[in-house]
């Protein structure tokens, strides 16, 4: 079955820090990959996506990931973090495409705590 | 454009009783999903409805159910409550074809005591 996992639980970074999650799933066919965050009392939204193409993608407030094929990897990467970015970020992977809109593998999820 | 919304937001039910739960999905979008939060198992895919007809399904038992409307509204329905049902259900809706673009409400918090 269908897997996907995150390295950290909890990261806590002052501001300014870089910051670096991981993601890694388990699918030998193709996938599309996702980064989800939810803000403090607020619902789950869409931070990037990658379907195809080139494997950086940029997303919103600053956010990119990499996708690499070969390590089956698509860490999610900012490089100056800020207090706002206090959140819980979630890696998800569709697979079967248009056909399976609405399914998501999610992985456990990383609290993230920016320290001002 | 008003959001996705849940309906009702939080409740409590003993086991052995059974629940529905209730979502309107964005304006023009017709695909809605069903997710179940738990801190323990995270996010787990439930069951996804499109044009009133269910599309994909979790590994969840068959006391899970659900149905979508004409207006692709949709309800969701745990019969025979067990504790391990407390939880987080969460909606979300897309535009079908949209793969993985979707658009969550706050959820339902279930309860089970």
């Amino acid at each position: 079955a269908q897997s996907v996992s995150q390295h950290n639980h909890h990261v806590i970074l002052s501001e300014a820090a870089s910051l670096e999650l991981g993601c890694n799933y388990s699918y030998g066919g193709t996938v599309n990959l996702f980064w989800y965050v939810q803000y403090p009392g607020q619902h789950l939204q869409l931070l990037l996506k990658y379907f195809s193409g080139d494997p950086l993608v940029k997303g919103i407030k600053g956010f990119e990931a990499e996708f690499i094929k070969s390590k089956f990897s698509f860490n999610l990467r900012k490089p100056s973090v800020q207090w706002s970015d206090t959140a819980e970020y979630f890696c998800a992977v569709n697979v079967g495409g248009s056909s399976n809109t609405g399914k998501l593998i999610f992985g456990q999820g990383t609290t993230l705590q920016v320290k001002p | 454009k008003a959001g996705v919304t849940q309906t009702p937001r939080y409740l409590i039910k003993t086991r052995g009783q059974q629940v529905t739960l209730s979502c309107s999905p964005i304006s023009g979008h017709r695909s809605v999903s069903w997710y179940q939060q738990t801190p323990g198992q995270g996010l787990q895919f439930l069951f996804e409805y499109f044009s009133e007809t269910q599309r994909n399904k979790g590994n969840f038992p068959g006391r899970f159910s659900g149905r979508q409307f004409s207006n692709s509204r949709s309800e969701m329905n745990v019969s025979t409550l067990e504790l391990g049902d407390s939880a987080l259900y969460l909606c979300a809706s897309s535009l079908w074809g949209e793969t993985g673009e979707l658009f969550f409400g706050e959820g339902s918090r279930l309860t089970v005591l």
